[in-house]
């Protein structure tokens, strides 16, 4: 099927502890997104990639990096975990184009816990 | 900067009645989009309606319907004949062309057999 395609679904890394988060999308979409979603603050944008070799910071980037390593894939990456990184992490791709909306298609999520 | 706010954290709807969810927003754009997603438990991020800043018209998509007020900037959802598997966070979303979308807080909604 079509669509945003994010591993791991679920993680816990002790603190300290690096790891990758994958995202891959088939849908030929130029602009690829990861946000963190946390109780009773919605979602937040961490980075985005608004073109192949792009990468941009969003609102909440401090202690991640990204890469965007073609066309179809963007991943995250934590360094070195900390216990307030732990959330549920959402990649997304979009369309930039009017005629389509410019409606997000999103992955099913990441939820990582930092112990 | 544009800012998107739900001021209800939670509601709560007998099943079959409706619902309004609200949602206010801030930009000095005159063109964007507006959405709304429901996130049931599975974690997925479904788009349930969405609005074009320049269409007078509000949107529906069968039982989802909004009330956009442009010049008061707000966005409310209703959800009529509501059912059970309305149930879910609902997240109200702005963007402006080719720009990143923005989320409210998010309301829970439960429903009430």
């Amino acid at each position: 099927n079509a669509g945003v395609t994010q591993t791991p679904k679920f993680q816990v890394l002790k603190t300290g502890q690096s790891m990758t988060l994958q995202c891959a999308q088939d849908m030929n979409h130029n602009s690829m997104y990861w946000y963190r979603q946390d109780p009773g603050m919605g979602l937040r944008l961490i980075y985005y990639s608004a073109s192949e070799g792009t990468t941009d910071k969003g609102e909440v980037p401090n202690g991640y990096n990204v890469s965007r390593l073609n066309k179809r894939e963007f991943s995250l990456r934590l360094e070195s975990a900390a216990p307030s990184q732990t959330s549920v992490y959402f990649c997304a791709s979009s369309e930039d184009v009017r005629g389509l909306g410019y409606g997000y298609t999103f992955g099913s999520g990441t939820r990582l816990t930092v112990v | 900067a544009q800012t998107v706010t739900q001021s209800q954290p939670e509601m709560s709807v007998q099943e079959a009645e409706t619902v309004t969810l609200s949602c206010t927003y801030d930009t000095s754009e005159s063109d964007y989009y507006l959405f709304w997603y429901k996130q049931p438990p599975s974690r997925q991020m479904i788009l349930v309606i969405r609005q074009e800043a320049y269409k007078q018209q509000n949107a529906t998509e069968n039982r989802f319907s909004v009330n956009f007020q442009k010049a008061a900037k707000s966005f409310s959802l209703k959800i009529s004949d509501s059912q059970l598997g309305d149930a879910a966070m609902y997240f109200c979303a702005y963007r402006w062309p080719v720009g990143k979308l923005i989320f409210g807080q998010g309301t829970e909604l439960s429903v009430k057999p």
